[in-house]
């Protein structure tokens, strides 16, 4: 068991682009979280995927935000039209069914929008 | 709505000295409750969490919890800080559904 792993754990982009990340959670965890921290804050949840089934979505989550879990076990976030209000780290979570709602986090993935 | 209040945002002790890291928390039902510490640009790393039973807690680096009901409270410490302390602390409250509600973080700073 490696833990929870992201990629890339760093991406510069210019505004307009779209960028996307990878999440692999740990093996057989059915739940998988997002979330977003900017300076000087604490992290914000942004969804949750429970196997492939999107079960929340926050506010926070524009149009311009969309999450996936195809099979129920890696997800991917994607950010279209970036935008400089966008930079931040991107932390992704995990929970199995015997974890009593401990999350695992991953490294994340600092984002940051020129 | 659940919400959590770190009221220090920086906190320096010396090295060897007792730490007490303030978290207070609201929340509708009986929460989940946890504490993090997260080293620059690193992910967060769990120390200790709080579910049901005992409302002292004990986590890993030595650090302790203790749960108040009464205060909607839930504090960190530890008896003596080593320098490798030195980072930033996040208490968190959560539900069922497995997602946390962050407070803003506990800057600490350990002085030689």
């Amino acid at each position: 068991d490696t833990g929870v792993s992201q990629d890339p754990r760093h991406k510069i982009t210019k505004r307009g682009q779209n960028v996307t990340f990878r999440c692999d959670p740990i093996s057989e965890h059915n739940r998988l979280y997002w979330y977003r921290q900017t300076l000087g804050q604490g992290p914000e949840f942004l969804t949750y995927f429970q196997n492939e089934a999107q079960l929340e979505k926050s506010r926070l989550l524009s149009d311009r935000f969309s999450a996936e879990r195809p099979k129920g076990s890696f997800s991917t976030l994607e950010i279209q039209r970036t935008e400089q209000g966008d930079s931040a780290m991107y932390l992704c979570a995990s929970i199995g069914e015997s974890s009593y709602n401990e999350q695992f986090f991953g490294p994340g993935t600092r984002l940051t929008v020129l | 709505a659940q919400s959590v209040t770190q009221p220090d945002i920086h906190i320096t002790v010396s090295e060897g000295a007792s730490l007490e890291l303030r978290c207070n928390y609201s929340y509708g039902a009986t929460p989940y409750l946890f504490w993090y510490v997260q080293s620059p640009g690193q992910g967060l790393q769990l120390l200790l969490k709080y579910f049901s039973g005992d409302t002292l807690v004990q986590g890993i680096k030595g650090f302790e919890a203790e749960f108040k009901r009464s205060q909607s409270s839930f504090n960190l410490r530890k008896p003596s800080v080593h320098w490798s302390d030195a980072a930033e602390y996040f208490c968190a409250v959560g539900g069922r559904a497995g997602k946390s509600t962050f407070g803003d973080g506990t800057t600490l700073t350990v002085k030689p």
